[in-house]
């Protein structure tokens, strides 16, 4: 079974400070990760994915992550936070398609930027 | 290119009734997937519908149910409501061919108040 788990429910930075939010996997097979952020009163919206084309992904909005297969990893980064991007961030590990095209998210995380 | 659309995205029910929420895939996309979006659990996904047949469905009771028209839309409906089925429905469709470049879009959500 694929897992993913986001470690703390809150994170909280001061504008133009870092961003890091983490996100370990378990899956028995290559897995197909990604992030995505939801604000509040909307629906998800695709950050990234990682798909083994890359280990270092580029996504919008300025956030990158980076995988490692060697810690099971794949935490979201942004090297300078913005008010706009206090949102809530989740993790999500999928199968190879098909029958396995389902997501399963981690429990999520809220960021919080301050001025 | 249009967006997952959802309708209804405010619904109050009372505890006993049955509820259909509808969902209507970006054009082109063949596979429609619900998730349920509650604070104590999390995102949890519900099912998935490729070619109006189920593909994929997770640990919910028979009381949720779904299905998918020929036109790729889909209905999600859930009978005999309790208080705990109160949450965020999110749909998500993406093209169904499965493999490691398909990304979940996913709609603003419907969400279910049960008194």
């Amino acid at each position: 079974a694929q897992s993913v788990t986001q470690l703390g429910s809150h994170v909280s930075v001061s504008e133009g400070a870092l961003v890091l939010l983490r996100c370990n996997y378990s899956s028995s097979v290559p897995p197909y990760l990604f992030w995505y952020v939801q604000y509040p009163n909307q629906g998800l919206q695709l950050l990234l994915k990682y798909t083994s084309a890359a280990t270092l992904v580029k996504g919008i909005n300025g956030f990158e992550a980076e995988f490692k297969k060697s810690e099971t990893s794949f935490h979201l980064t942004k090297p300078s936070a913005h008010m706009s991007d206090a949102a809530e961030y989740f993790c999500a590990v999928s199968g190879l398609g098909g029958a396995n095209s389902k997501l399963t998210f981690g429990k999520g995380i809220t960021l919080s930027v301050r001025p | 290119k249009a967006g997952v659309t959802q309708t209804p995205r405010y619904l109050i029910k009372t505890r006993g009734q049955q509820v259909t929420l509808s969902c209507s895939p970006i054009s082109g996309h063949r596979s429609v997937s619900w998730y349920q979006q509650t604070p104590g659990q999390g995102l949890q996904f519900l099912f998935e519908y490729f070619s109006e047949t189920q593909r994929n469905k997770g640990n919910f009771p028979g009381r949720f149910s779904g299905r998918q028209f020929s036109n790729s839309r889909s209905e999600m409906n859930v009978s005999t409501l309790e208080l705990g089925d109160s949450a965020l429905y999110l749909c998500a469709s993406s093209l169904g061919a499965g493999g490691p470049q398909e990304t979940q879009y996913f709609g603003p959500g419907t969400r279910l108040l049960v008194l």
